[in-house]
């Protein structure tokens, strides 16, 4: 059974760094095939993938965010994380992480987590 | 910029049948699969199609995807009150090595 569950803050000021955890169950990111994403949604908006990192350590950023942040794992404690630099009230969301398969689907998700950036 | 068009809302009578289309801006870029997600008003997206037409286990078979070229399509048949919510269409482009969603359609079960 796969599950992932997002952890971090829940509220964060402007300027400073952001660090959520995504600690997941169920599949090794250090088998071949195995991707988890971040995926961000502010309040009443669309979904907005972020970043994802691959079993092999290749990493994929949002063009739009990609001098924000930042993905990394540890394999060993079945953790992917994600920090973003230079938070902005805009940069206030729930945010998700997912499996995602290399055709580019996100096959599970976690319940995510709501950071608010205040000014 | 690569952007992928929903209409931001659908509707439709129960047993109806409901098609959400996601079409991409650039035809110079292809779509080689598309995927599909459900947002149900306060929950966590869940994955209904997931490359093209292939269903999750559990996902009702009333749901289905088609692609064609450089757009793609979500058909409900036979609506339920209980697919009253958001639908998200999204694909990996290699060439951009980003994933892409559609801005969201809001469906709604009259």
């Amino acid at each position: 059974q796969v599950t992932l569950r997002e952890s971090g803050p829940a509220l964060v000021k402007a300027t400073q760094t952001l660090t959520l955890t995504c600690t997941f169950s169920g599949f090794s990111l250090s088998a071949p095939g195995m991707c988890v994403s971040w995926v961000r949604q502010s309040p009443g908006k669309a979904l907005e993938w972020l970043a994802r990192i691959d079993w092999d350590d290749d990493k994929y950023y949002s063009a739009s965010l990609k001098t924000r942040v930042t993905i990394s794992k540890d394999p060993s404690k079945n953790q992917v994380v994600l920090t973003m630099i230079n938070v902005d009230p805009l940069d206030t969301a729930t945010y998700y992480c997912a499996r995602i398969r290399t055709m580019g689907y996100l096959d599970f998700w976690g319940q995510g987590t709501q950071v608010t950036v205040s000014s | 910029q690569f952007v992928l068009t929903q209409p931001p809302s659908a509707s439709g009578t129960p047993g109806q049948r409901v098609s959400i289309s996601c079409s991409a801006n650039r035809s110079s870029i292809e779509i080689k699969t598309v995927s599909w997600y459900q947002q149900v008003p306060g929950a966590t997206p869940k994955l209904l199609i997931s490359f093209n037409n292939e269903r999750p286990s559990g996902v009702p078979d009333r749901f289905s995807g088609s692609k064609s070229g450089t757009s793609g399509a979500l058909t409900i048949s036979g609506l339920q009150p209980e697919d009253e919510a958001d639908y998200y269409c999204a694909t990996w482009v290699d060439s951009l090595k980003s994933l892409v969603f559609g801005g969201g359609t809001k469906l709604t079960v009259l």
